[in-house]
């Protein structure tokens, strides 16, 4: 079935260090979502890949979308103490509105 | 726009008791989505609809759970007989596809505890 695994499950650094996050298809996906939920609170909407091999970038955060269309990759430079939070990967399969989310990674920082 | 509207945002019961949550989606959204989070398990897919239709119902754990979206501007998802392991975070969420984009927008959820 399709499934989405993510890694690591959590990860803690020291603010300024670099952080990141994989995820991981069984199949090919057509599209590739990433969100970001505070502690207490609730998704929200980071970035949609949708072409193979695509990178995005929003500031110190990078995104990325294998060029198989099976792996993502979200990285932070230099993280910030704004920066706490669970990282979630959601994969899409086809063009209808269904996404399938991975088990995230949580972020915590050391000031 | 308010976003997605959830209530109630806490809702403590005991055992056996029915519970409904509701939803009021984002005006002009045609697909809404019941999530369920827990430590143990995640954030899980429970139901979803497109133009109020429920289209993948593979989520919802039981006969005690259902779902309905009598209209575009608002959805229930109901549990009876409520049982302490349906303790969780309840969210909805919905979304409009427009050229290949369909980012889903989440409300503020319902904390569930079964006593």
């Amino acid at each position: 079935g399709q499934q989405v695994m993510q890694i690591p499950q959590y990860q803690h650094v020291q603010e300024g260090e670099d952080f990141t996050t994989y995820c991981n298809s069984s199949t090919t996906l057509s599209n590739i979502q990433w969100y970001k939920q505070r502690p207490g609170g609730h998704p929200v909407f980071l970035i949609q890949l949708v072409k193979s091999g695509e990178v995005k970038k929003q500031k110190r955060l990078t995104f990325q979308f294998g060029e198989a269309k099976k792996n993502s990759s979200l990285h932070i430079t230099a993280t910030q103490t704004t920066d706490v939070g669970t990282y979630f990967c959601a994969g899409g399969y086809s063009s209808a509105s269904k996404i399938i989310f991975g088990s995230g990674t949580r972020l915590s920082i050391r000031p | 726009d308010a976003g997605v509207i959830q209530s109630p945002r806490h809702e403590v019961t005991e055992m056996g008791q029915e519970v409904t949550l509701r939803c009021k989606p984002i005006s002009g959204h045609n697909s809404l989505f019941w999530y369920r989070q827990t430590m143990m398990r995640g954030l899980e897919l429970l139901i979803y609809f497109n133009n109020n239709v429920p289209i993948d119902d593979s989520g919802m754990p039981e006969d005690r759970f259902s779902a309905k979206m009598p209209n575009a501007s608002f959805s229930t998802l109901k549990i009876q007989p409520s049982e302490p392991r349906d303790s969780a975070v309840y969210f909805c969420a919905s979304s409009s596809y427009r050229d290949g984009y369909n980012e889903q927008f989440f409300g503020p959820g319902t904390r569930l505890t079964v006593l």
